[in-house]
């Protein structure tokens, strides 16, 4: 079965510290998905990053960067020189089965980030 | 296009009552979900469909029906409301040749009282 585990529940830092948030899968499949959204406080879902399992590159987009370890099954993503507005619970989330669609989100870990 | 909507975004029920929350996306999509989010649980899947006339249940289903006469609309029943079902329902869509690109919509915050 298909699992996605985020072990940090909340998270604080300072403005510009760096952050990581941590996820480990776990799927039979050889083929899958994984993902990254933002929730702000406003409670809508912000997709973030999407990053097939073929497809071990790093990816860096400003100040967020991610890590995808096979040999690990984790999907770690770190925001550099943190801000206020990153404030938000970020939630991986891993797809597979027949279409891919069904998503398993990790619980999710919220981050404060303090002035 | 307006996406993904959904409506109410808040509603109140008392324990025993029925409604429907609506989604509707304007995308053409085959696919679409519902998934409950609950605090330290991350979104859970209810039901899922996979075009007009085909659904099936997600990891929650129980206290849920859904139906598809339409591409566009995927209301999600509550029969008879209990405490457990209070939290933020989310709909989602996509392409049946492109799911991983799942477009979400705003949200509706249930609570049963």
């Amino acid at each position: 079965a298909q699992k996605v585990t985020q072990a940090q529940t909340e998270i604080s830092v300072v403005e510009k510290e760096d952050v990581t948030l941590d996820c480990v899968y776990e799927t039979r499949d050889t083929t899958y998905y994984l993902f990254w959204y933002k929730q702000p406080p406003s409670g809508e879902l912000v997709f973030l990053i999407r990053r097939n399992s073929f497809d071990e590159q790093n990816e860096i987009s400003g100040r967020y960067s991610w890590n995808f370890q096979k040999s690990t099954s984790s999907f770690n993503f770190t925001i550099t020189a943190s801000q206020v507005v990153d404030s938000a619970v970020y939630f991986c989330a891993l797809s597979e089965g027949n279409y891919g669609q069904n998503f398993v989100f990790g619980p999710g870990t919220r981050l404060s980030v303090l002035p | 296009n307006a996406g993904v909507t959904q409506t109410p975004k808040f509603q109140v029920l008392k324990t025993g009552q029925s409604m429907t929350l609506q989604c509707a996306q304007d995308m053409n999509h085959e696919y679409m979900s519902w998934y409950r989010q609950d605090p330290g649980m991350g979104l859970r899947l209810i039901h899922y469909s996979v075009g007009a006339g085909i659904t099936d249940q997600g990891e929650v289903p129980n206290g849920y029906n859904v139906s598809r006469s339409t591409t566009e609309d995927f209301p999600l029943r509550l029969l008879s409301a209990a405490p457990s079902q209070t939290s933020v329902y989310f709909c989602a869509s996509s392409e049946t040749l492109r799911p991983y690109e799942q477009y979400f919509g705003p949200g509706t915050r249930l609570t049963v009282t």
